[in-house]
């Protein structure tokens, strides 16, 4: 039973560029959440998504960012007009069902770098 | 807004020494707290989570202990190896999962 499948390990963008990163969730998990990891810093909760729903985003910034999850293939976060400061490790997580009362699944994450 | 905080920030120790790494947050209102183990350039690995109706959790070398009512947890690595050299991360749920910045842990041989 593979596990939660993130791709690309590494991506590097130059600034104004568009991040586009995936996240397959484990086998029979519809709930995905994305978390980022800055230097030295603890996770930040990002987003949260069911097949086809945005469930909570209060994590997300206002602009550039956007997140879908659709009915067929991976969760997507995407970044338009990537600025230095997005440069971090960006997390997907996937549980089987949404009240937190099971452990979250991690991916290895995607460590974007925007030169 | 729940905070998060863990104490230390890095820990040294000899190869075998019994350690605890402690968690703290503001919001006692919380679904479960869940200790997690972070390698190098690696993702999260769950370690133990405590639901919020139990007071510890035990898995093989680990003891995780939760006191809602004063906002504490505590991982407790007993005979401390060097493979257990690692960030430990404590987050807690309840509408969302918040995380501590982690513990950097060493273990020397």
């Amino acid at each position: 039973n593979a596990g939660v499948m993130q791709n690309p390990r590494h991506l590097v963008r130059r600034r104004g560029q568009e991040a586009r990163l995936r996240c397959s969730p484990m086998k029979g998990h519809s709930h995905v959440y994305w978390y980022r990891q800055l230097p030295e810093e603890g996770l930040k909760f990002m987003v949260y998504l069911q097949k086809e729903n945005i469930i909570d985003e209060s994590g997300m910034p206002k602009e550039r960012f956007s997140a879908e999850f659709p009915k067929e293939g991976p969760s997507i976060l995407r970044i338009q007009q990537v600025v230095r400061g997005d440069s971090a490790a960006y997390f997907c997580a996937s549980s089987p069902r949404d009240n937190y009362n099971s452990p979250l699944h991690f991916g290895n994450g995607t460590r974007l770098t925007v030169t | 807004k729940q905070e998060v905080t863990q104490i230390p920030a890095a820990l040294s120790v000899p190869e075998g020494e019994n350690l605890v790494l402690n968690c703290s947050f503001t919001d006692s209102a919380i679904y479960n707290l869940q200790w997690f183990r972070q390698d190098p350039g690696k993702g999260l690995t769950s370690l133990l989570l405590i639901q919020s109706s139990q007071r510890e959790q035990t898995s093989g070398r680990l003891n995780a202990s939760l006191d809602k009512s004063s906002g504490r947890s505590t991982l407790y690595i007993a005979a401390s190896q060097p493979g257990d050299s690692a960030t430990y991360l404590c987050a807690v749920s309840n509408n969302d999962m918040r995380f501590g910045a982690g513990t950097r842990l060493t273990v020397k041989p």
